[in-house]
């Protein structure tokens, strides 16, 4: 089955700065990557996706990357802002199916 | 976007009792709705798939005898936690996709803590 990995676990940036999250899976035949956004003891919000017939997406301060043949895939959020602060979490699977999710990473933006 | 509810969001219970969440789509019929169980500070897991009319798919290690899933209704699913116990405990959220865009929406969550 499908093994998603995520890196980093924490991220602190400066506001203002970029923020990327970098994701990688082992399944070849997973065709849809969303990337969720977590605050505390709420729903996963999705914030961005990005399916396997497309090399980038972006979406104001938001972007996603995907390299098919590597396998990867990335979360970049430019001129962050404290309100970005939650955990994101990568996913991937079959679109319109259940997907794995990665483990997570923390992101703190300091004012 | 489309709204999944969840009940209830928070509970208490005994250990050896059962514990049943609802999960409902609000404002479209959801034919596949998904259960997940989130460990603070870590990712969401998938415990199974529940598409509406017949039995649900469970991923490997998670006991259907234990976690019941029912999804009589293309608007309706319920979890229940049978013999509840304290490692029971955890944050377990529902999903439903939409039949229209695929996309996965979440419910607010339910907060099961086994005393």
């Amino acid at each position: 089955g499908e093994n998603v990995e995520q890196h980093p676990s924490t991220l602190s940036v400066q506001e203002g700065d970029s923020a990327v999250i970098k994701c990688t899976y082992s399944d070849s035949a997973s065709n849809y990557f969303p990337w969720y956004k977590q605050e505390l003891g709420k729903r996963p919000q999705l914030i961005i996706d990005i399916r396997s017939n497309v090399g980038e997406k972006k979406d104001q301060r938001i972007a996603v990357t995907l390299n098919k043949t590597a396998k990867h895939f990335s979360l970049h959020i430019t001129e962050t802002q404290p309100e970005d602060s939650a955990v994101y979490f990568c996913a991937g699977g079959d679109y319109g199916q259940n997907f794995v999710f990665g483990p997570g990473t923390r992101l703190s933006v300091l004012p | 976007g489309a709204v999944v509810s969840q009940h209830p969001s928070w509970v208490i219970c005994k250990s050896g009792t059962s514990v049943k969440i609802e999960c409902r789509s609000l404002d479209f019929q959801a034919t596949t709705m998904f259960w997940y169980r989130q460990f603070p500070k870590q990712s969401l897991m998938l415990m199974a798939t529940s598409n509406e009319g017949s039995k649900a798919t469970y991923e490997q290690g998670v006991e259907k005898d234990k976690f019941l899933i029912n999804h009589a209704s293309l608007t309706l699913s319920t979890l229940t936690v049978t013999s509840a116990h304290p490692e029971d405990s955890s944050f377990y959220i529902c999903s439903a996709s939409s039949p229209t865009s695929n996309e996965q929406f979440f419910g607010p969550g339910t907060r099961l803590t086994v005393l």
